[in-house]
């Protein structure tokens, strides 16, 4: 498995501002995923990131709202542009073990716009 | 499309029974099946999963789960349930999109304990 930390652990932010979340991992991993998960709700898709290459969104965002590095194997950011309080979430980072297919998640970055 | 549903939002059982958490997939291959757990103010950790081979997978803190492809589910199971382990369980399949495994998630089963 892998050790991953996420920075911050919690924050409160004033709506129109940006954030942006830290994610560390111990090993070096190819794939890196960034997970909302909303209040009461389970974990949604924001996007992949892989090393080297852009990141690759789902349905329902994108970049300019929800802009992601990945400048290594080991580390990946996401910035919530112009925050409103809908982006008020949890925000995880996971990391795909290649050799088992296994996800394994941050302890994410909770979220609160006012 | 690939879709996971958990019918149960909320369980609630008394300390030392057991426990079954119901989870059915959608998904048109032969499925990757996790099971994750979510404690109060925690990350996810993964609790077991199921690839192929041995249809009935052990993981850890004693939990265990049983793929079966004609029902579509891969439901969780504890034989004796600790106060610990109230929390919100997650079940997920994994769909190959793009070169890499993108996770479903099913909506979650909040367990409550009682002592």
């Amino acid at each position: 498995s892998a050790v991953i930390s996420q920075k911050p652990s919690r924050d409160i932010c004033q709506r129109g501002t940006s954030l942006t979340i830290q994610c560390q991992v111990d090993s070096q991993v190819t794939m890196m995923f960034w997970y909302r998960q909303q209040p009461g709700q389970s974990l949604t898709l924001i996007a992949t990131a892989n090393q080297g290459s852009e990141a690759t969104y789902e349905s329902g965002f994108v970049i300019d709202k929800f802009p992601i590095s990945r400048p290594n194997l080991t580390f990946s950011t996401l910035t919530v542009s112009n925050m409103s309080p809908e982006d008020s979430s949890i925000y995880l980072c996971s990391v795909e073990w290649t050799e088992t297919y296994e996800q394994y998640f941050g302890p994410g970055t909770r979220l609160t716009v006012t | 499309a690939q879709s996971v549903t958990q019918p149960d939002i909320h369980i609630t059982v008394s300390e030392g029974a057991s426990l079954e958490l119901r989870c059915n997939y959608s998904y048109g291959a032969t499925p990757y099946l996790f099971w994750y757990v979510q404690s109060p103010g925690q990350g996810l950790q993964l609790l077991l999963k199921y690839f192929s081979g041995d249809t009935l997978v052990q993981g850890i803190k004693g939990f265990e789960a049983e793929f079966k492809r004609s029902q579509s589910s891969f439901n969780l199971r504890k034989p004796s349930v600790h106060w610990s382990d109230a929390a919100e369980y997650f079940c997920a399949v994994a769909s190959l999109s793009g070169g890499y495994n993108k996770l479903i998630f099913g909506a979650g089963t909040r367990l409550a304990v009682h002592p």
